[in-house]
């Protein structure tokens, strides 16, 4: 089955950049979708189909992939974007399954 | 506004069954394929069902094959998960989740959850 590979947690300064990566094999010709959620709470979508950002998502949350990997970046970090972040891709070779990332904590220092 | 409220949640003994229920309202469900996706106390995000929006498609993780069975009503609005046979590995929050399109692939609206604790 397909699998995704997510660092288990990534820190970052406010107002800094961070940069979550997500590798799976051929993830380029499929599209990466991106979830954000904080303790206690339901995921919330932040990027769909690599780029794309829902209404309401600030500006400051962008996707890309290059290759093999997938990344989310988050510019200008606040201490509200510390979360767990999921990235997700849909698997048409395996009945039709959503594959999910293990997850990556982001900490704001 | 979007809105999936679970309800179902519950301690049960292994072996026992379940009955989860997510009602649906401020969109009009009958076009939209619905999913549950659980989460392990301390765990990862885990996809376990899908349906189509009229129910001719339905797929499940392996791990629930045989032993869980989603259904919906789209007159009633409601997305439904019965689930068999139940370990103490299927302890988790169950989210209902809504596709944020009509593709199916992804998930753009949540459920705050429902508990399901497996436990003797």
């Amino acid at each position: 089955s397909y699998v995704l590979t997510q660092p288990p947690s990534v820190s970052v300064a406010p107002g800094r950049t961070a940069s979550i990566t997500c590798g799976g094999n051929n993830i380029g010709s499929i599209g990466v979708h991106w979830y954000q959620q904080k303790p206690g709470q339901a995921p919330i979508l932040v990027i769909y189909y690599d780029t794309d950002r829902p209404s309401g998502i600030p500006e400051r949350f962008s996707g890309s992939k290059s290759g093999n990997m997938a990344t989310l970046t988050i510019s200008r970090v606040e201490a509200r974007d510390e979360a767990d972040y999921y990235c997700q891709v849909w698997d048409s070779t395996n009945d039709h399954h959503w594959v999910f990332g293990g997850g990556t904590k982001l900490t704001v220092l | 506004e979007v809105q999936l409220v679970e309800s179902g949640g519950g301690l049960v003994k292994p072996g026992g069954s379940l009955r989860l229920s997510c009602a649906a309202s401020g969109f009009t469900f009958s076009r939209y394929n619905m999913n549950w996706v659980r989460q392990a106390p301390g765990k990862g995000l885990e996809w376990v069902s899908s349906i189509s929006y009229s129910s001719t498609y339905i797929y499940y993780t392996d791990s629930v094959k045989g032993r869980f069975t989603i259904s919906r009503d789209n007159a009633k609005s409601s997305l439904f998960l019965q689930m068999n046979s139940l370990r103490a590995e299927d302890t988790a929050v169950y989210y209902c989740v809504r596709t944020y399109d009509s593709t199916g692939y992804y998930g753009g609206y949540w459920g705050q959850g429902a508990l399901v604790t497996v436990s003797s």
